[in-house]
């Protein structure tokens, strides 16, 4: 299938630093992206991974191994405002290039 | 540099009734993808317009249909409206280009069916 797991909540303190994983089915897999979503907001993209390795962007790094089908995204330096659900979304070539399957999301939640 | 724009911001019916959204894509991009969202989930994807056709569908009745138009705004509506239906409606710009064609995000419409 096309499941895609990552976890439901996630709660961490500001100034910390956390990852949140996301698994997925390796089959024809075509890439993978993150996501950042405020409540009541759109998602907002944050990285794109299609090989392996680490992709680094400022406080926020996105990993992909794909003979494991894992990724995670890893915040650094939390503040307030990284308080969010973040969405891990798959393309997978033998359900459309274009096609993003999206994870329920996890809610990420900073205290001061 | 104009990001997604989406029409209305919420809109309120009642069940059977019909209902159109609208999207004004990303300056530059050519592909726009409509996702529904209900409150707690991922966004699902519906469907997906390309030079004016409907290029991808996901699982969704045919009571969902689409349209782009040339200048490359896209339509979404939905007929005989159903309290399932409520959820958040974003629509995605990108480019044609088989290397990342990131989809970027419209605001989303609110509908809310009763």
């Amino acid at each position: 299938g096309q499941n895609i797991d990552q976890p439901t909540e996630m709660t961490a303190t500001e100034g910390a630093i956390v990852q949140i994983n996301c698994t997925y089915q390796t089959s024809g897999f075509n890439g993978l992206f993150w996501y950042q979503q405020h409540a009541g907001e759109a998602p907002t993209f944050l990285s794109y991974n299609v090989l392996d390795g680490l992709e680094e962007k400022g406080r926020f790094s996105s990993f992909l191994s794909r003979s494991k089908g894992y990724s995670y995204l890893l915040l650094k330096e939390l503040q307030m405002k990284d308080s969010a659900s973040y969405l891990c979304a798959v393309r997978w070539e033998n359900t459309g290039f274009q096609k993003l399957v999206f994870g329920t999301g996890t809610r990420l939640l900073v205290s001061p | 540099d104009a990001g997604v724009t989406q029409s209305p911001t919420h809109l309120i019916k009642t069940r059977g009734q019909q209902v159109t959204l609208r999207c004004s894509p990303k300056s530059g991009h050519d592909t726009v993808s409509w996702y529904q969202q209900a409150l707690g989930q991922g966004p699902q994807f519906i469907f997906q317009y390309y030079e004016e056709e409907e290029r991808q569908r996901g699982n969704f009745p045919d009571r969902f249909s689409g349209h782009q138009f040339p200048n490359y705004s896209s339509e979404l509506n939905v007929n005989a409206l159903l309290l399932g239906d409520s959820a958040l409606y974003l629509c995605a710009s990108s480019l044609e280009d088989r290397g990342s064609d990131t989809q970027y995000f419209g605001p989303g419409t609110r509908l809310t069916v009763l």
